[in-house]
């Protein structure tokens, strides 16, 4: 019964290093979110997907990259990591359009 | 652009009373409008989803209430616990491919 996974749970990286968070879910949804959360900013979209081979930008998709080449991953990618983007990272899977939202517990990313 | 707006970063209670949460939006009609609760290093969990047709919905000690007119949601626990201690949001549907946007939270602590 595992639900959304991602890994790594915690990820230090110095500026201008690239890393991949991963995130798998084994309940097959069609539709993956990636959301970024920062202390009083609440949660804000990143990219997100609905099918392989599809997707899209959410609304800060600024220095990020996502690929969807099976239904269960969906990895973000950094390329070049800014502080800016030191934050939690929580991906989250849905069945269809207006079922809940399957979230994982996170990755916790500093960037130094 | 649209706008979600809960209006109380934190909201300290004594435990056995009734606990209200509010969530207002703006310059948007939502079809639906989901609650969720997040604990300390966790992913948000999903609580209870109301249609804009659905005045009022209700899942055991939890209550939540939707008003178009008011572009607001209420969310209420009765016979609050300390277990009920956590941070809740509220979330709206955006865009063709029901996006979620998510208001910042509010934290609730039930003192016993």
């Amino acid at each position: 019964n595992a639900g959304v996974t991602q890994t790594p749970k915690f990820q230090v990286l110095k500026t201008g290093q690239s890393m991949t968070l991963q995130c798998a879910q084994d309940m097959n949804h069609e539709y993956m979110s990636w959301y970024r959360q920062d202390p009083g900013m609440g949660l804000r979209l990143i990219h997100y997907s609905v099918g392989a081979g599809i997707t899209d930008q959410g609304e800060v998709p600024n220095g990020y990259n996502v690929s969807r080449s099976t239904t269960e991953d969906f990895p973000l990618r950094l390329l070049s990591a800014a502080p800016s983007q030191t934050s939690v990272y929580f991906c989250a899977s849905r069945d269809s359009y207006n079922s809940p939202l399957h979230f994982g517990n996170g990755t916790r990313l500093t960037v130094t | 652009s649209q706008k979600i707006e809960q209006n109380s970063e934190a909201l300290n209670i004594q435990e056995g009373k009734t606990a209200t949460l509010t969530c207002n939006y703006t310059n948007y009609s939502p079809a639906y409008l989901q609650w969720y609760r997040q604990d300390p290093g966790r992913g948000p969990v999903f609580l209870l989803l109301i249609r804009e047709n659905e005045k009022e919905k209700r899942k055991e000690r939890l209550k939540v209430t939707f008003d178009t007119t008011l572009k607001q949601s209420l969310f209420h626990i009765t016979a609050s616990q300390p277990a009920d201690s956590a941070t809740y949001l509220c979330a709206l549907e955006r865009g063709s491919q029901g996006n979620l946007i998510f208001g910042k939270g509010t934290k609730l602590s039930v003192k016993p």
